[in-house]
């Protein structure tokens, strides 16, 4: 079965600073993975995405992302985080066919430092 | 502008009652997904469909029914039978071809039980 784990439920960090949130999934095969964020009270929105070529993966508001299929990791990072990246970041994973259901970790919730 | 819509934004519901939540696509997607989210667990999904008058079971359905009659419709109903229905619902679409099948979110409607 299909599974995320993001190890970090709380992170803070100072304005200005680096950024790295980790992701790791089980899955049999390259799974098509997905970074969210969600600001309070609201949606979903869709940062990046990875479904196959370069492990590297541009997203917006200056996020990437690099699939380790060795590591079965997807981290997120941003090398200069600003207030309003405060929000929570959801991780998913889903089979590159079929039914598209999504599994989602659990969430890390970024706090930002002035 | 194309989008998904939830409604209401906030509903509150006595014990014992039957309360259905809207969703809305504009997007002509074929897929769609309801999701509860509860603090610290991520997403976990209740139902999907594929395709008009067809719908699975996700992982949570037990207390919930829902419907597929229109393509842009997928209205999900939280029954007394749902023990503890308190929680954020947030509903989703997507496309079922082709190489990209990302989730697109509405804003979410937040369910209290009295």
């Amino acid at each position: 079965a299909q599974s995320v784990t993001q190890p970090d439920i709380h992170i803070t960090v100072s304005e200005g600073a680096s950024l790295e949130l980790r992701c790791n999934y089980s899955y049999g095969a390259t799974p098509y993975l997905f970074w969210y964020v969600q600001s309070p009270g609201q949606g979903l929105q869709l940062l990046l995405k990875y479904f196959s070529g370069d492990t590297l993966v541009q997203g917006i508001k200056g996020f990437e992302a690099e699939f380790k299929r060795s590591q079965s990791s997807f981290n997120l990072r941003k090398p200069s985080v600003h207030w309003s990246d405060a929000a929570e970041y959801f991780c998913a994973v889903g089979a590159p066919r079929g039914a598209q259901k999504l599994v989602f970790g659990q969430g890390t919730r970024l706090t930002i430092n002035p | 502008d194309g989008g998904i819509t939830q409604s209401p934004k906030y509903l509150f519901r006595k014990e014992g009652q039957n309360v259905t939540l809207s969703c809305e696509q504009n997007l002509n997607h074929d897929a769609m997904y309801w999701y509860r989210q509860d603090p610290g667990q991520g997403l976990r999904l209740i139902y999907y469909s594929q395709i008009v008058n067809d719908f699975q079971k996700g992982d949570i359905a037990e207390g919930y029914s829902v419907s597929r009659e229109k393509k842009e419709s997928f209205p999900l109903t939280v029954t007394s039978a749902q023990k503890n229905p308190t929680a954020f619902y947030l509903c989703a679409s997507s496309i079922t071809s082709g190489a990209s099948y990302e989730q697109f979110f509405g804003p979410g409607t937040r369910l209290t039980v009295l």
